[in-house]
């Protein structure tokens, strides 16, 4: 079942933090996080598995409750690079495919 | 650059052909996955091989197929093309079967007339 993303959309000056949800219906295994420029392909940004949590990238950390099967992904001090369509993928076990959500896009203004 | 390649990179046909996209994934990555993006759905896992075996299948069509390689490359076949199957088509790799970082290729861009 695909996971749940909000807010759908953001517009951020630069410098400013953002807090993009992830959230399922089912207990989770893992969560993954990539992030799509235009015209781009998506690009990992960091797995956090049930029971920790992972730090990955520049600025950006993340965070999984698997009580309420929601993972939250924080960029702080945004930078206009960081601007694209973030989506989470989650998977239920370890044998199970990722399932992704339909993305989050943030826009970073100078 | 993620050391995925597809080709071709555009594909433009018509309703009721066939068409087959191409994967080469990553050195050393044995699973290939392919991934349906169009702009209301967001990303939809179709169906993934380790290492020359099918893993798992998602929402797949009957009419489309897929297989991979000894040499581990994959091809998706698109057969019998409705106007709704016009979308980004993404592979992606990564080194085992199952929880690793995926890495995506640029995508094949389908357009059905």
């Amino acid at each position: 079942q695909q996971p749940v993303q909000s807010p759908q959309a953001v517009i951020l000056r630069e410098g400013e933090d953002a807090v993009i949800n992830c959230s399922s219906s089912k207990a989770l295994y893992s969560v993954h996080w990539y992030r799509q420029k235009h015209g781009e392909a998506p690009v990992f940004l960091m797995i956090l598995l049930k029971g920790g949590e992972q730090k990955g990238h520049e600025k950006i950390s993340a965070s999984f409750n698997e009580k309420k099967q929601q993972s939250s992904l924080y960029l702080t001090a945004s930078q206009l690079s960081y601007s694209g369509t973030y989506f989470c993928g989650t998977r239920r076990d370890s044998g199970y495919a990722l399932n992704f959500g339909k993305g989050t896009s943030l826009l970073v203004t100078p | 650059d993620s050391g995925v390649t597809q080709t071709p990179k555009h594909l433009i046909t018509a309703t009721g052909q066939r068409v087959t996209l191409r994967c080469s994934p990553r050195s050393g990555d044995l699973s290939v996955y392919w991934y349906q993006q169009s702009l209301d759905q967001g990303l939809q896992f179709l169906i993934q091989y380790y290492n020359g075996e099918e893993r798992a299948k998602g929402n797949i069509l009957e009419r489309f197929s897929a297989q991979q390689f000894p040499d581990l490359h994959s091809e998706l076949n698109l057969s019998s093309l409705e106007l709704g199957d016009s979308a980004l088509y993404f592979c992606a790799s990564s080194v085992g079967y199952s929880g690793q970082p995926q890495h995506f290729g640029d995508g094949t861009r389908l357009s059905i007339l």
